[in-house]
């Protein structure tokens, strides 16, 4: 069983459109994140959510919009895609009371955007 | 400003070589370590993590990592490479607050 999610896996579209990635985990964490992958393999946060409640909001245009319907689950809705999105978008989870546990990431998506 | 940093940024081994990649922090405190890696085309996996105990500590695949609270570091080591330890290899600290930073990364090229 795959114990953190995403899908899609790869995604190419045009500028200008809008596209969500959608992010599962079954591992009963109660927090959830976004990173950024950047093609120098930087990786940044962008997002938080912790029993559905935004945390962390990093300085991301707010064409970036995270949705987190239970925590299992925690959607990034991006609108008017720009050519600077193109990146890895890795999906995460943890156990807000036991953070030594670590963090378990997603197979990432890699976004194309043309 | 409060960061993690990763010196080299890209490094070439022979198999059998010995290794040892840099890791250093600037958040005072208390501070969860971890080393993560990053095959080609795959997701991050842990290396090890360090939150207490033994400044010593062993994870998968041979590595082990050493806490010198003294010098904000938290170096990898493996005593002998493979080739497939090729990979990204990420350096990242969680300073008490419910985000990971992580340094720049280090690409490790090792050859047959």
């Amino acid at each position: 069983d795959t114990a953190v999610s995403q899908t899609p896996k790869y995604l190419v579209t045009q500028m200008g459109n809008d596209k969500s990635i959608k992010c599962e985990q079954n591992l009963g964490h109660d927090t959830m994140y976004w990173y950024k992958q950047d093609s120098k393999k930087f990786l940044k946060i962008m997002f938080s959510y912790n029993n559905k409640e935004l945390i962390i909001n990093e300085t991301v245009p707010n064409r970036f919009s995270p949705k987190s319907p239970d925590k299992a689950h925690l959607n990034l809705h991006i609108n008017s895609l720009e050519l600077g999105d193109s990146a890895v978008y890795f999906c995460a989870s943890s156990q807000f009371t036991d953070r030594n546990y670590g963090y378990t990431f997603g197979s990432g998506t890699r976004l194309t955007v043309v | 400003a409060q960061s993690v940093s990763q010196h080299n940024h890209h490094v070439i081994l022979s198999e059998a070589a010995s290794l040892e990649l840099g890791c250093n922090y600037s958040y005072g405190g208390t501070v969860n370590l971890f080393w993560y890696v990053q095959y080609p085309g795959q997701h991050l996996q842990l290396l090890l993590k360090y939150f207490s105990g033994d400044p010593l500590v062993k994870g998968i695949k041979g590595f082990e990592a050493e806490f010198i609270k003294s010098k904000f570091s938290f170096n990898l080591r493996k005593p002998s490479v493979q080739w497939s330890d090729t990979a990204e290899y990420f350096c990242a600290v969680n300073p008490n607050t419910d985000k990971l930073i992580f340094g720049t990364g280090t690409r490790l090229q090792v050859f047959p």
